[in-house]
């Protein structure tokens, strides 16, 4: 099981660009790294996702270097509305029962401050 | 497209008393999952459904939790007795595929917060 280490928690002014970074150094081969955003009161929400280099989509962008032991999350110009906890993920967790289930860790919990 | 729906969304109850939460997951999706966060723990896996069948509950705590999926579409978890410690923020997820290496994309809803007085 690929455990993942993140930041505890992050502070960041309106407009700046958040980078959070996730270690994960024994990933497996075949693992994908995942990352979901939750706002308070609300179910984990993904938001990108990605196996080697660099994947970018609406919301985010997605680092990888080439030996994959880390990832870097950013979000350009966040505003307020970013607030929440940011979970980095890696591949899926074999139950052993048949079944592949997510594995959160504790998250990295990002405020944004006007 | 309607997302993930969970009832209620918050349920208090008294110690000994059963609850029954609700969850109604994205139309068309096999796999649904149920996950829930203690005060201050992580959110944890509790079992896993392909259609109406239990493909893994190796993360149900204790027999006094039963979850159904009748017919392969809304999925129910019951407590019952409930204790003081079953409370937390119970989430349901449904995707198209199986979790595996690859992270299929999994649709959260909202939780149900369950406090047991």
């Amino acid at each position: 099981l690929a455990k993942t280490t993140q930041p505890i928690s992050m502070d960041s002014y309106e407009g700046q660009e958040v980078n959070i970074t996730c270690s994960h150094n024994n990933i497996a081969t075949n693992d994908y790294i995942t990352w979901y955003q939750q706002f308070p009161s609300q179910g984990p929400r993904f938001i990108i996702q990605g196996y080697k280099t660099k994947v970018t989509n609406e919301v985010a962008s997605l680092f990888i270097p080439a030996d994959r032991k880390s990832s870097t999350l950013s979000l350009p110009r966040v505003s307020l509305s970013d607030t929440a906890v940011y979970y980095c993920l890696v591949g899926g967790q074999y139950s052993g029962a048949g079944s592949y289930q997510l594995t959160f860790g504790k998250g990295t919990k990002l405020s944004v401050i006007p | 497209e309607a997302g993930v729906t969970q009832f209620p969304s918050h349920s208090v109850i008294e110690k000994g008393q059963t609850v029954t939460l609700r969850c109604d997951p994205i139309s068309g999706h096999d796999n649904l999952y149920w996950y829930r966060r203690v005060m201050g723990k992580e959110i944890k896996f509790l079992l896993h459904f392909v259609k109406e069948s239990k493909q893994d509950e190796s993360g149900m705590p204790n027999n006094r939790f039963l979850a159904e999926r009748t017919g392969g579409t809304y999925s129910t978890l019951k407590v019952q007795p409930a204790e003081l410690e079953d409370s937390g923020v119970y989430f349901c997820a449904s995707s198209q595929e199986g979790w595996g290496r690859r992270n299929t994309e999994a649709f959260f809803g909202q939780g149900t917060r369950l406090t047991v007085v």
